[in-house]
């Protein structure tokens, strides 16, 4: 069975710009959730979907957006970028919510200039 | 809230000897807990994860875990590492079951040959 996927693997965009990133999940995998890496504030939560809807919401601010398709890919949005949006952005599946283990993509390497 | 300590920013073992990566969670309920590790550049794989049951887990790799609810510890063992274990370690808690995930700081893991 193939693993999570991410699209692109690395962007470089500058300030002011809105980025688009995509995950799709692990095959007949319902729940999705996206993390945010950076060196400083290390591997936090942004938000989790399921069934098409968000089901939880880190505290990021609203710049920070996301969606979920009926095929359970999905993806996050983030505008107005600022320099602090630099991170790696990993996204995890897992099969249903609650009691299951999230597995993780390889993330794309987001650089705001 | 809940949270996660690593208390070891770096760890240097040699090659062939034993490893203790400790780990302490602050949670009200049962918590599902995780290990993952991360390779440079790439996304987080999971080592092995408790949520109930017997203490001691074991998984991937040599590696085994063992949950002590009177210390709030989740420290990962491995009887023998290899220079290929030389990663990032991460601990983690299900903040709502094993969903929205709470990561400790990690643990950089360097073998000397």
């Amino acid at each position: 069975k193939a693993g999570v996927t991410q699209t692109p693997r690395y962007l470089i965009k500058t300030r002011g710009q809105q980025v688009t990133l995509s995950c799709s999940p692990i095959s007949g995998h319902r729940s999705v959730s996206w993390y945010q890496q950076t060196p400083g504030q290390g591997l936090q939560f942004l938000f989790e979907y399921f069934s098409e809807t968000q089901r939880n919401k880190g505290n990021f601010p609203g710049r920070f957006s996301g969606r979920q398709f009926s095929n359970s890919r999905s993806e996050m949005n983030v505008s107005t970028l600022e320099l602090g949006d630099s991170a790696l952005y990993l996204c995890a599946s897992s099969l249903e919510r609650r009691t299951d283990t999230q597995y993780f993509g390889p993330g794309t390497r987001l650089t705001v200039l | 809230a809940q949270s996660v300590t690593q208390p070891d920013i770096h760890i240097t073992v040699s090659e062939g000897a034993s490893l203790e990566l400790r780990c302490n969670y602050s949670y009200g309920a049962t918590p599902y807990l995780f290990w993952y590790v991360q390779s440079p550049g790439q996304g987080l794989q999971l080592l092995l994860k408790y949520f109930s049951g017997d203490t001691l887990v074991q998984g991937i790799k040599g590696f085994e875990a063992e949950f002590k609810r009177s210390q709030s510890s989740f420290n990962l063992r491995k009887p023998s590492v290899h220079w290929s274990d030389a990663a990032e370690y991460f601990c983690a808690v299900g903040a709502q079951g094993a969903q929205k995930l709470v990561f400790g700081q990690g643990t950089r893991l360097t073998i000397n040959p």
